[in-house]
């Protein structure tokens, strides 16, 4: 089974300011690799796929890099909107699917 | 556009049975390109991939589930199940029925249903 682990559990960004999330994989996952937003009391939205390729509808200070096992989400500038956990998924090697634990990006 | 609606009690006995069902509409659960997931998020906690099934009936489980878990799907009423025995407090969580649409990560959530293992 392939382990996720994102870092840091919690980040603390003002309005405005930039945030990198990190996700490291066990074992290599190519670039299949998702990240994801939730909000409290909804469900998630996928947000980038292929480790770096925004889905429809995603704005473009939301940018995902990295392959093998080192992933990296950035968001530029963030918005009110932007307060959120974080989660990435390997969908390389499965089953079984794999999620990290998630970074929750709250307001400093 | 697709849509995904979870539904199923949100209170279970200790070592009951847990069944949801997710109503799919726009688009077939026999798209070949498609597979159906179950994911689940216990309080306050992450995401966790319970299993999946393809078009074809091929299943998917997580292994720590699968003596308790099984997928299925009623092609027609477009809608996929989810039963998991032997339940515990351990399997309160929300949970979720997703599945990729042109990406192969997991395009499409329902929004969720909460379920209560509790007597």
């Amino acid at each position: 089974e392939v382990v996720m682990t994102q870092s840091p559990a919690t980040l603390s960004v003002s309005p405005g300011e930039g945030a990198t999330l990190s996700c490291r994989a066990s074992q290599s996952v190519g670039t299949n690799l998702a990240w994801y937003q939730q909000k409290p009391g909804q469900a998630p939205r996928l947000l980038i796929y292929g480790a770096s390729i925004r889905a429809t509808g995603i704005p473009v200070r939301f940018s995902g890099s990295g392959s093998g096992t080192e992933f990296t989400l950035s968001i530029d500038s963030l918005q009110s909107e932007d307060f959120a956990v974080y989660h990435c998924q390997q969908y390389n090697k499965w089953p079984p699917l794999s999620f990290g634990g998630g970074t929750k990006v709250d307001i400093k | 556009q697709v849509h995904l609606e979870e539904s199923g009690p949100g209170l279970v006995q200790p070592s009951g049975t847990l069944s949801l069902t997710c109503t799919v509409s726009g688009v077939s659960v026999r798209n070949g390109g498609y597979f159906w997931g179950w994911i689940r998020q216990p309080p306050g906690k992450g995401l966790e991939w319970i299993g999946s099934i393809y078009y074809s009936g091929i299943t998917y489980y997580k292994p720590s589930l699968q003596s308790r878990v099984t997928i299925s799907v009623d092609t027609s009423k477009n809608q996929v199940f989810l039963n998991l025995t032997s339940v515990t407090a351990a399997d309160t969580a929300v949970y979720y029925c997703a599945s990729p649409g042109g990406t192969e990560a997991l395009d499409y959530w329902g929004q969720g249903t909460r379920v209560t293992v509790s007597s």
